[in-house]
């Protein structure tokens, strides 16, 4: 199952609404997650499921869609968000796969 | 507190051989289903193997099969990934992680070691 995101990077200020788009090449539930990694750093999982928060993740983060069409927003852009964020799918194991990932930078 | 902690990553010859490891802690590893994903510098994330938490399956990415081999030591709480035949583009940052298989058998990658580079080069 390919995931393609879009776009591949943004630049936004602090304060900002942001919405980053995932799609699977076919029908997959709800079964994807999102994750964030800041540079040098291990990713984070930020939400489950399409939708479930993570605890400790800001609620400033929230995720929806399903079957092929889904999007992670953040409502109001934090320094500490600049970061990539990477969809994956779990509905197929074989292989499990991540979208390219979205680069949320400073304008 | 969960860490995951790699080694055994470094430089090594085309067509060589490295062995990594990852040591757990903080969390029940023996009753974890375990994988690698790897990372190439300046690209994205690829999921390279999982070995469930009793050794019974163990699946590859295809660029990988028959070449990487996944194993734990539940005894040891380690997950190990040995890599055969290494190729220039199995250079990567190279994270263990824990496939944790919630309700309706969603699964995420909810803890994730720093990583180890491993660079294959002449």
């Amino acid at each position: 199952i390919q995931m393609t995101q879009s776009p591949s990077s943004l630049s936004a200020s602090v304060g900002d609404r942001v919405t980053i788009t995932c799609r699977a090449s076919q029908s997959i539930s709800i079964y994807l997650n999102w994750y964030q990694q800041k540079r040098g750093k291990a990713p984070k999982l930020l939400i489950s499921t399409a939708s479930t928060l993570q605890s400790g993740v800001p609620s400033r983060f929230s995720g929806s869609g399903s079957e092929t069409d889904f999007t992670l927003t953040i409502s109001s852009l934090q320094p500490e968000d600049f970061a990539t964020y990477y969809c994956q799918q779990s509905y197929s194991a074989l292989p499990l796969t991540f979208g390219g990932g979205t680069k949320v930078e400073i304008k | 507190e969960v860490q995951l902690v790699e080694s055994g990553g470094g430089l090594v010859q085309p067509g060589g051989s490295l062995r990594l490891a990852c040591a757990a802690s903080g969390f029940s590893f023996s009753t974890s289903y375990m994988s690698w994903v790897r990372q190439a510098p300046g690209k994205g994330l690829e999921w390279v193997a999982t070995k469930k938490h009793d050794g019974s399956e163990t699946y590859y990415v295809d660029s990988v099969k028959g070449r990487f081999t996944i194993s734990r030591d539940n005894a040891k709480d380690s997950l190990y990934l040995q890599m055969n035949s290494l190729r220039a583009e199995d250079t990567a940052v190279y994270y263990c992680a824990r496939l944790y298989y919630g309700d309706s058998d969603y699964s995420s990658f909810d803890y994730w070691g720093q990583g180890t580079l491993v660079t294959v080069s002449s």
